[in-house]
């Protein structure tokens, strides 16, 4: 069965300063798919990344950079100089590849980031 | 890009009424449909997983007959929740995708916000 732990519940950061959130996951599968999602307070679901399992390279999007280790089975999300509009709660999300009934995706917890001026 | 349109996006209702909410994809074919529950500050809860012509496959713990959920058109899905009760209320998001093959980006409405009264 597939679970994504975010075990950060909240982060509270001052602007500018560099911020990593955390995600852990669990799978039997050898083929999946990781995402992170951003969900400002109206509520919709914006999304960042998608990652396949077969590739562990990291990527880097403006401030934002991606760490994914398969060793650890963590999939970390760095934002660089964070900003006021960068608050908002992030998710950490996987879907595995052979699921009978869709391809489900299921969701860590989620992080509340707050960004100080 | 995909879009999926979710309407209404918030309802307030009276307890014993029941609320039928739309998920529709505007711009692509949605064979397999998602619907989620999100309670304030928490996760976001799989309900229930629809493929068009098909009878929705719920997630253990979700009642059936109270939350009716169809698929009837692969651009169309709807999420009805009967008699509704105060405990219903809730953010629920319905995402999309194009196919059940593995690798399908996942296209989320924006969500209702219910309110039961």
């Amino acid at each position: 069965a597939q679970k994504v732990t975010q075990a950060q519940t909240e982060i509270s950061v001052v602007e500018k300063e560099d911020v990593t959130l955390d995600c852990v996951y669990e799978t039997r599968d050898t083929t999946y798919y990781l995402f992170w999602y951003k969900q400002p307070p109206s509520g919709e679901l914006v999304f960042l990344i998608r990652r396949n399992s077969f590739d562990e390279q990291n990527e880097i999007s403006g401030r934002y950079s991606w760490n994914f280790q398969k060793s650890t089975s963590s999939f970390n999300f760095t934002i660089t100089a964070s900003q006021v509009v960068d608050s908002a709660v992030y998710f950490c999300a996987l879907s595995e590849a052979w699921q009978e009934y869709g391809n489900k995706l299921v969701f860590g917890a989620g992080t509340i980031l707050r960004v100080k001026s | 890009g995909a879009v999926v349109s979710q309407h209404p996006s918030w309802v307030i209702c009276k307890s014993g009424t029941s609320v039928k909410i739309e998920c529709r994809s505007l711009d692509f074919q949605a064979t397999t449909m998602f619907w989620y529950r999100q309670f304030p500050k928490q996760s976001l809860m799989l309900m229930a997983t629809s493929n068009e012509g098909s009878k929705a496959t719920y997630e253990q713990g979700v009642e059936k007959d109270k939350f009716l959920i169809n698929h009837a058109s692969l651009t169309l899905s709807t999420l009805t929740v009967t008699s509704a009760h105060p405990e219903d209320s809730s953010f629920y998001i319905c995402s999309a995708t194009p196919g059940t093959a593995f690798g399908y980006g996942y296209t989320f409405g924006s969500g209702t916000r219910l309110t039961v009264v």
